[in-house]
């Protein structure tokens, strides 16, 4: 079946540093990508997305990257604080209910 | 504009029970989809309702069920609980059928003793 495959499950920076979470999907009909960060006793919450025909989009100190080509998409947070601490999933989809999620990376920021 | 809300917010029920998990989507969505999820499947999805019809559903026994009211609120049911059934339950709110922007309420954790 279809799937994603996100890397690291565990990710450990130094506040101040930048964060790099990649994920890869196998349909290759997917054409939206949207990034969750959960953060404990709460439920997922939506911080950015991308459409398959964007490369790049950015929001403050978060970015996604989208090669469609290599079925790769990448989150990136820079200058990152402890609040960033979370669990972050990725996610390829056709719509609705169509959408594969990867099996999450824990990032702890360190003050 | 509120949120997704689910309610209970914790739930701990015997084996053999069952249980009523309700949810009350974003004003103006229209299609509810629940999830479940736990450390060792992810998020996986249960079935999504539009229109108070069930549209789509994942691979989860027939104890799984739902519906959806005329104001877009919806109740997913449990029934005979068993241990593997403890995780926490997720809606999640959209504008319309198929729609990509899902927005997440805060789950439901429920545990099976």
């Amino acid at each position: 079946g279809e799937n994603v495959e996100q890397h690291p499950s565990t990710l450990s920076v130094q506040e101040g540093d930048s964060a790099v979470i990649k994920c890869t999907y196998s349909d290759s009909a997917s054409n939206y990508f949207p990034w969750y960060k959960q953060e404990l006793g709460k439920g997922p919450q939506l911080i950015i997305d991308i459409r398959s025909n964007v490369g790049e989009k950015k929001d403050q100190r978060i970015a996604v990257t989208l090669n469609k080509t290599a079925k790769h998409f990448s989150l990136h947070i820079t200058e990152t604080q402890p609040e960033d601490s979370a669990v972050y999933f990725c996610a390829a989809s056709t719509g609705g209910f169509k959408t594969i999620f990867g099996a999450g990376t824990r990032l702890f920021v360190k003050a | 504009k509120a949120g997704v809300t689910q309610t209970p917010r914790y739930l701990i029920k015997t084996r053999g029970q069952q249980v009523t998990l309700s949810c009350s989507p974003i004003s103006g969505h229209r299609s509810v989809s629940w999830y479940q999820q736990t450390p060792g499947q992810g998020l996986q999805f249960l079935f999504e309702y539009f229109s108070e019809t069930q549209r789509n559903k994942g691979n989860f026994p027939g104890r799984f069920s739902g519906r959806q009211f005329s104001n877009s609120r919806s109740e997913m049911n449990v029934s005979t609980l068993e241990l593997g059934d403890s995780a926490l339950y997720l809606c999640a709110s959209s504008l319309g059928l198929a729609a990509y922007e899902q927005y997440f309420g805060p789950g439901t954790r429920l545990t099976v003793t």
